[in-house]
């Protein structure tokens, strides 16, 4: 069993880039959700989806952040234009129906 | 807001010692409770989850829970350097969703 998967799990960029973060989640789980993690703000909840559709993305801090689940088993965290502020630890987790939730390796994201 | 308070730490128990971490949760609603452990540099794992009022032990790791005071708590037995981590407490207020705390780090010394 693969677990939840991210990639890629450190990113390096410069402000203004766009950074896409991508996961996989295990199969079979029909709810994913998309975390940020900080030493400020502690886990962080971004978006939640279920059965491939955005239920709550009410942690989105702005609309710099964009996320899409084309399939079940597939799906990114976007940001336009990035800052650094954003820098973190990105985790994505997923789980079925209200059992426990798999988190993925994470993504350490750097914004010079 | 939904609010999952901890003592951010770090929290030093010598080896063998019970470690105790706590948690106060704002919404009384709560239905479930749910301990993690993170490693440093790692991703969250869960260890416990609690649903009911009293305790709940598994191994060397007991949960407890107080709906009336709005407490859980995580009791930690003959505690091992290899528990050095942080654990985070989570809530599931129905919503579909947990609210997690910010941590306790916690550090055994040899």
């Amino acid at each position: 069993d693969a677990g939840v998967i991210q990639s890629p799990r450190h990113e390096v960029t410069e402000m203004g880039q766009e950074v896409t973060l991508r996961c996989k989640p295990i199969s079979g789980h029909n709810s994913l959700f998309w975390y940020r993690q900080t030493m400020m703000r502690g886990l962080e909840l971004l978006i939640y989806f279920n059965n491939n559709v955005p239920i709550d993305d009410s942690g989105m801090p702005e609309d710099r952040f964009s996320a899409k689940m084309p399939n079940a088993s597939f799906s990114t965290l976007k940001i336009q234009p990035s800052e650094p502020r954003d820098s973190a630890v990105y985790f994505c987790a997923s789980r079925i129906a209200n059992n426990e939730q798999f988190f993925g390796p994470g993504t350490r994201l750097t914004v010079l | 807001q939904k609010e999952v308070e901890q003592n951010s730490g770090p929290l030093s128990v010598p080896e063998g010692a019970i470690a105790s971490l706590n948690c106060t949760y704002s919404d009384r609603g709560s239905q479930s409770f749910f301990w993690y452990r993170q490693y440093s540099g790692k991703s969250p794992e869960l260890i416990m989850f609690i649903y009911s009022n009293g305790d709940k032990e598994d191994g060397r790791f007991t949960a407890q829970l107080n709906k009336a005071s709005q407490y859980v708590s995580l009791l930690i037995r003959d505690s091992q350097p290899s528990d050095s981590a942080t654990y985070l407490c989570a809530v599931f207020s129905g919503y579909s969703t947990l609210t997690f705390g910010k941590g306790t780090m916690l550090l055994v010394s040899p």
